[in-house]
């Protein structure tokens, strides 16, 4: 069966530091995603991961697969208070998508 | 407006009610999707649909139905609705193609008395 963690669950971090997320999955996929979730808001896809070694950046973050691994990194660069969110890693085997538990994530001044 | 849709957004109903989560989008997605949302779970996959007619059951599809008639809409019931389903339920499509890539509804917070 196809399981899916993510650490840590919570992530309290002062702005302008960096930290990393991860997620680990149990079964061989090629397909992962980001996706990030602001309170009482719907889900916003961030990356999509497609092939071993991808890496994706947008802004303070940036995301990366490693298959053989199977593991994914959510890295936050010099955090500000806008990513304050909860952030979901997701692993697809063939449309059947099961999520991590999520990451919040609070950035304090 | 062109995207994915859910109705209602808020739902209050009680034990052994049947109620009916509607999801609609426009960008014709081949996939559908249904989740829900709770506290230390993250999502879970419901029921998914690869076409009109072409339904699947996912991680937790017990006590819910699902049809697909039409390619842009999915709804989802609850037969006889039960407080373990009070939730948030997310709706989301993909195109069938290789990044798979998932769009979501505003979801449905639905409470079951």
């Amino acid at each position: 069966e196809l399981k899916v963690e993510q650490n840590p669950l919570f992530l309290s971090m002062q702005e302008g530091k960096n930290y990393t997320i991860y997620c680990n999955y149990s079964t061989t996929s090629d397909r992962l995603y980001w996706y990030r979730q602001d309170p009482g808001k719907s889900l916003e896809s961030l990356f999509v991961l497609l092939s071993n070694g991808a890496v994706k950046q947008e802004g303070r973050l940036m995301a990366s697969l490693d298959t053989k691994a199977r593991l994914s990194t959510l890295h936050i660069t010099a955090a500000v208070h806008d990513l304050s969110a909860t952030y979901f890693c997701a692993v697809d085997i063939s449309h059947d998508m099961r999520f991590g538990a999520g990451t919040r994530l609070t950035v304090k001044p | 407006d062109a995207g994915i849709t859910q109705s209602p957004r808020y739902k209050i109903t009680e034990t052994g009610r049947q109620v009916t989560l509607m999801c609609h989008q426009t960008w014709s997605h081949s996939y559908m999707f249904w989740y829900r949302q709770d506290l230390g779970h993250g999502l879970r996959l419901i029921y998914y649909s690869a076409a009109a007619d072409i339904t699947d059951k996912g991680e937790v599809p017990d006590g819910y139905v699902v049809s697909r008639s039409k390619t842009e809409n999915f709804p989802l019931t609850l037969e006889s609705a039960t407080r373990s389903q009070t939730s948030v339920y997310f709706c989301a499509s993909s195109e069938s193609s290789l990044s798979y890539e998932q769009y979501f509804g505003p979801g449905t917070r639905l409470t079951v008395t």
